[in-house]
């Protein structure tokens, strides 16, 4: 099945500065989504991404939609505490049991104000 | 426009017991997907329903089922419950089967 390998696994900043995660695919997804998880909570969607090559923005969060479309960056500029939380990127294929989307095992982010 | 809605948010049972989690989608959407997230396992998918029939299923025994409503709600139910089921389980929904994945703040199931 379609497996997503996302990394780092944890990062530990401090405040201020810029922070990049990426995902990468064994196989080839049509969309791209990333996720921010607080403790207790449900993910939230950060950004999505539907086409090759995307670069899309929201705040200080960049992520784009790789060429190869086998993998996926998210870039945060500036660290801020509440910042703080687990990153999950997903992909989704194209047709029958590629519908559903996987999920990366998250990125957990620390900040030091 | 309401989110996604889980219920309950807690909950506590015992090896041996059954529980039913019940998840209401964001008005208008005919998707609903289970997942089960554990701190070793991230997001593990469980079941999609759409128009009331399941579409897509994961990797998990029996033991777990679900089913959708004629309104969209879903519920999800685990029987023979196992300490190994301890898990936050989510509930997510979307208006297309390819639009974005919406989630509910999910059930924290304690199995003692």
């Amino acid at each position: 099945g379609q497996q997503l390998n996302q990394s780092p696994q944890s990062m530990f900043i401090q405040e201020g500065e810029d922070v990049s995660m990426n995902c990468t695919s064994s196989s080839i997804f049509n969309t791209w989504l990333w996720y921010k998880q607080d403790p207790g909570e449900g993910p939230v969607l950060l950004i999505a991404l539907y086409k090759a090559g995307e670069l899309t923005s929201n705040g200080r969060l960049t992520a784009q939609f790789g060429i190869t479309r086998k993998d996926s960056f998210l870039n945060i500029s500036a660290s801020i505490p509440s910042d703080v939380g687990i990153y999950f990127c997903a992909g989704q294929g194209s047709g029958g049991s590629n519908y559903k989307l996987t999920f990366g095992k998250g990125t957990l982010l620390t900040v030091n104000p | 426009k309401a989110g996604v809605t889980q219920t309950p948010r807690y909950l506590i049972k015992t090896r041996g017991q059954q529980v039913t989690l019940s998840c209401s989608p964001i008005s208008g959407h005919r998707s609903v997907s289970w997942y089960q997230q554990t701190p070793g396992q991230g997001l593990q998918f469980l079941f999609e329903y759409f128009s009331e029939t399941q579409r897509n299923k994961g990797n998990f025994p029996g033991r777990f089922s679900g089913r959708q409503f004629s309104n969209s709600r879903s519920e999800m139910n685990v029987s023979t419950l196992e300490l190994g089921d301890s898990a936050l389980y989510l509930c997510a929904s979307r208006g297309t089967s390819t639009g974005e994945l919406f989630f509910g703040e999910g059930s924290r199931l304690t199995v003692l």
